[in-house]
């Protein structure tokens, strides 16, 4: 058990519809990273937040936000959802604002959009 | 696009032998950290090697790193059918403000018994 807990397990919804994907760190860390991770595109950086304040953003489309709540957990919203958006989403955390350390994951949402 | 690319993308040996995995990048790093996944779920952290950093090893794991070429090797040493999954190496860039952890595509593992 990494101690990153990521709710639902699972979620199938429909097209255009929107979802709420939630993350809790470690307890402790600060960090807090989401990933996708799809069959033909790998595991893609969406976005890192520390303490609160977004710190990196990668391949994150609009039509998905995140944000980090004072008590440090994470909400990754998806909407407007497209067939192609139906992946694997992981949380990460991390104590340190820069990665010197390793990165705990949780055991990710699957979201299936049909 | 990914920052790291492994080599193989698939690797499949008898139980027992040695299992080695590649992995080029392109920019200079911080650090190479090495993570492990069984299908379908959660990524586990294997090892971290810093830039400074030539070769590291964690009980059955040896991981090198050559930052004049960029690359880096995981080498898993008496494999065992429990060591089949997914290896990806990830990097962490150097003076970047920004602390993403770029995945690479990954080696998918087999270890036949």
């Amino acid at each position: 058990d990494s101690g990153v807990t990521q709710t639902p397990k699972h979620l199938i919804t429909a097209t255009g519809q929107r979802v709420t994907l939630r993350c809790s760190p470690r307890s402790g860390d600060l960090s807090v990273y989401w990933y996708q991770q799809s069959l033909d595109q790998g595991l893609q950086f969406l976005i890192q937040y520390y303490n609160g304040e977004e710190r990196a953003k990668g391949n994150i489309l609009e039509r998905f936000s995140a944000q980090q709540f004072p008590d440090l957990h994470s909400e990754l919203n998806l909407s407007s959802l497209e067939l192609g958006d139906s992946a694997l989403y992981f949380c990460a955390s991390s104590g340190d604002r820069l990665p010197n350390t390793e990165a705990f994951f949780g055991q990710g949402t699957r979201l299936t959009v049909v | 696009s990914q920052q790291g690319e492994e080599d193989p993308q698939a690797l499949s040996i008898q139980e027992g032998e040695n299992a080695t995995m590649n992995c080029s990048y392109k920019t200079s790093i911080n650090n190479l950290q090495w993570y492990r996944q069984n299908s379908g779920r959660g990524l586990v952290h294997l090892i971290l090697i810093r830039s400074n950093e030539r070769e590291k090893h964690s009980g059955r794991l040896r991981v090198t790193l050559d930052t004049s070429k960029k690359s880096s090797s995981l080498l898993i040493t008496a494999s065992r059918a429990a060591d089949t999954a997914s290896y990806f190496c990830a990097t962490v860039a150097l003076y970047s403000s920004a602390s993403k952890i770029i995945f690479g595509s990954g080696t998918r593992l087999s270890i036949r018994p």
